[in-house]
């Protein structure tokens, strides 16, 4: 079974901070993904990798980048944390879609409030 | 502009009852549509797909409908189970795309006992 892991299921962190926010998934997958989810707005795409040291700007990268060195890792940051990266943060992962169409596999997420 | 849109935010429905779920989009260049549900404090789960070749799938107590011409699609539960309470998002692939999902924003369901 796919098993995608966050680091952390809280965190508080202080505006100004640099935040990592990392993501582990054990099953192989080219493709990663980070969403966050805020009420009303559903899950919105912040970047996404294709491979080891790829990555793709999704719809809302503003304040975010990403690293990729290993398939299996995907971290996100955060430059300098502000209050309205208050969210839900999910990471995700799957096989390429040349494989056929290949369902995301979501990890439980991390609760972030910056202060 | 690749829309997928959940105007419902919300449905209440009793137990034993049918819950259906719908979703819109824009744009016919989207051509596989996924169901996920969310409990609290959990990431999305995987619940069931539809390709756009055809207009039904059906997996036990869920099954989803695709409208073509109305660019529509439903999730019909039934029964309806107090489990069942979720956040359900509907999601597709654009025709051509690596994997890049087009999520809409979301109905949290109630399944009252």
């Amino acid at each position: 079974d796919v098993k995608v892991t966050q680091s952390s299921r809280y965190l508080v962190k202080r505006t100004g901070e640099k935040v990592f926010l990392e993501c582990v998934q054990d099953m192989d997958h080219e493709n990663m993904f980070w969403y966050r989810q805020d009420p009303g707005l559903g899950l919105r795409l912040i970047y996404f990798s294709y491979d080891v040291k790829m990555k793709e700007k999704g719809d809302i990268p503003e304040g975010y980048s990403v690293s990729r060195e290993k398939k299996e890792r995907f971290s996100l940051i955060l430059e300098s944390a502000s209050t309205n990266q208050t969210s839900m943060y999910l990471c995700a992962s799957s096989l390429p879609r040349g494989l056929g169409n290949q369902p995301q596999h979501f990890g439980d997420g991390t609760r972030l409030s910056i202060l | 502009d690749q829309q997928v849109k959940q105007n419902s935010p919300s449905l209440s429905v009793q137990e034993g009852r049918i819950s259906i779920l719908n979703c819109d989009y824009t744009n016919s260049m989207f051509d596989y549509f996924l169901w996920y549900k969310k409990y609290p404090a959990e990431g999305p789960t995987f619940l069931i797909s539809i390709s756009s070749i055809k207009d039904k799938n059906e997996d036990g107590r869920f099954t989803v409908f695709l409208n073509k011409s109305a660019k529509h699609l439903s999730l019909h539960i039934v029964p309806s189970q107090p489990g069942d309470s979720a956040v359900y998002f509907c999601a597709s692939f654009p025709r051509g795309n690596t994997g890049k999902l087009i999520f809409g924003q979301g109905t949290t369901l109630q399944v009252k006992p």
